[in-house]
């Protein structure tokens, strides 16, 4: 597709319950990042991948996140036992390889945990 | 400790006037990228700059990269109320090496009144 496309737009998760968020890359692009944005606008990065492979996962909380990139499918963020404070909105980028550093931004997913 | 500051947090001015906002670190930055968001949806990419003292302009938005590659201005001539956003700034760190996540500033909360 022309333009990164996240699902939901919106999810509500209960403390505890597992969320799931979706992000399908702009074709052709062969990298994928992950952003937290929470409160006060700050980005958090949280995850890269280079095509299926993880390239840099420095911001990723261990214990309760995991992200996937499989060919042939939408990438995928994943929170086991969410918590007040992963409300927040993540927004998933795509970009191409090579020099270029332009990211494309998708809309985001807001995660509301009550 | 953000590795980017923005300044100033918030700016409300009426339409025609000028403006700055800045976007200061100690590090250096092998690029920076601007950034407009509105609510409900991704960052959009404004411009890149990647050479100390780099001036960009596009239409009423001039982009300034400084010398030493540690911070930059966004000046904006005669504001619109179409102007009105979240404006954020995010760099590559000089020794990252091929890495390609942002550091992102807080932003600019611009709004301009008719």
């Amino acid at each position: 597709g022309e333009e990164v496309a996240q699902t939901p737009k919106h999810l509500v998760r209960g403390e505890g319950q597992k969320a799931k968020l979706y992000c399908a890359p702009i074709k052709g692009h062969s990298y994928v990042f992950w952003y937290q944005q929470v409160l006060k606008n700050e980005f958090k990065f949280l995850i890269s991948f280079q095509n299926e492979n993880v390239f840099d996962e420095t911001g990723m909380p261990k214990e309760r996140f995991s992200a996937k990139c499989l060919p042939n499918s939408p990438c995928s963020l994943e929170i086991q036992a969410t918590k007040l404070e992963d409300s927040a909105v993540y927004f998933c980028a795509s970009s191409q390889a090579g020099q270029s550093r332009r990211a494309f931004f998708g809309q985001g997913t807001r995660l509301t945990v009550v | 400790t953000q590795l980017l500051e923005q300044s100033p947090q918030f700016l409300s001015i009426q339409e025609g006037e000028n403006l700055t906002v800045y976007c200061n670190s100690s590090s250096v930055f092998s690029s920076l990228q601007w950034y407009r968001q509105e609510p409900g949806e991704g960052p959009v990419l404004l411009v890149t700059v990647v050479t100390g003292g780099e001036v960009k302009k596009l239409k009423r938005l001039t982009f300034q990269f400084g010398d030493a590659r540690k911070d930059s201005s966004l000046h904006i001539t005669a504001a619109q109320p179409g102007d009105t956003g979240l404006y954020l700034c995010a760099g590559s760190l000089l020794n990252a090496g091929n890495n390609r996540k942002l550091i992102w500033g807080l932003g600019t909360s611009l709004g301009v009144n008719p």
